[in-house]
């Protein structure tokens, strides 16, 4: 149990176009999620809180007009990069909580 | 600042032999304390966790220690086999909201 898919797993896209990342839970419900990023050899750094219904709470630093989450029900999750450069070429990683953090595979951003 | 850190960006160990994964803590009022196992271009896997109340937990081949004095866990795994070959993050968190604090990683390249 305790299953969680991203979608696309890889996306490549021309500067200043929008890119939206899905991230399901297939098996169960959580209120609270999580989104990720990570650089190559770098940790995991939290990008937003979200609870289902609320607005999602964004981590010093992190842009909520450029990052669009919206935490649609208690099973889908989505963050849309508008206007995306090639800084914000990355891994995108989404998380649920439910006794833990049950990560998505992630998906690789490639901004040209 | 970094409130947990991993300061072995990578190590490796022979097949069959024990595996050591260090990690160290500043905030004494983390209460619970987690290991994630990530290849790449996946998410991480939760594979371990402690409570503070703990000194070890053990599971399996894995065994989680915590010197809550020195501010200090490791992972210890043995024997270890290839398939333990993978980027181990150690997290840390301290609220009901379940942030987590990561480390930087450690790279475990066990070798045949």
């Amino acid at each position: 149990g305790a299953v969680v898919s991203q979608h696309p797993s890889r996306v490549i896209c021309k500067s200043g176009t929008s890119v939206k990342i899905e991230c399901r839970s297939l098996d169960f419900q959580a209120t609270t999620m999580f989104w990720y990023r990570q650089f190559p050899k770098k940790s995991l750094m939290l990008m937003a809180t979200s609870n289902e219904g609320s607005k999602a709470t964004y981590e010093q630093g992190v842009e909520k007009d450029k990052f669009l989450i919206n935490h649609a029900s208690l099973t889908l999750s989505t963050l849309t990069v508008t206007s995306a450069h090639p800084e914000d070429s990355s891994f995108y990683i989404c998380s649920f909580l439910r006794d833990t953090q049950y990560f998505g595979p992630g998906t690789r951003l490639t901004v040209l | 600042d970094q409130q947990v850190k991993q300061n072995s960006p990578s190590l490796s160990v022979q097949e069959g032999r024990i595996s050591i994964l260090n990690c160290d803590y500043t905030n004494s009022m983390f209460d619970y304390f987690l290991w994630y196992k990530k290849y790449p271009a996946e998410g991480p896997t939760f594979l371990i966790s402690i409570s503070s109340i703990k000194d070890k937990n053990e599971d399996g081949r894995f065994t989680v220690f915590l010197n809550k004095s020195a501010k200090h866990l490791s992972l210890h795994i043995v024997p270890s086999q290839p398939g333990d070959s993978a980027v181990y993050f150690c997290a840390a968190t301290m609220d009901s909201n379940y942030q987590l604090i990561w480390g930087a990683g450690t790279k475990l390249i066990i070798k045949p």
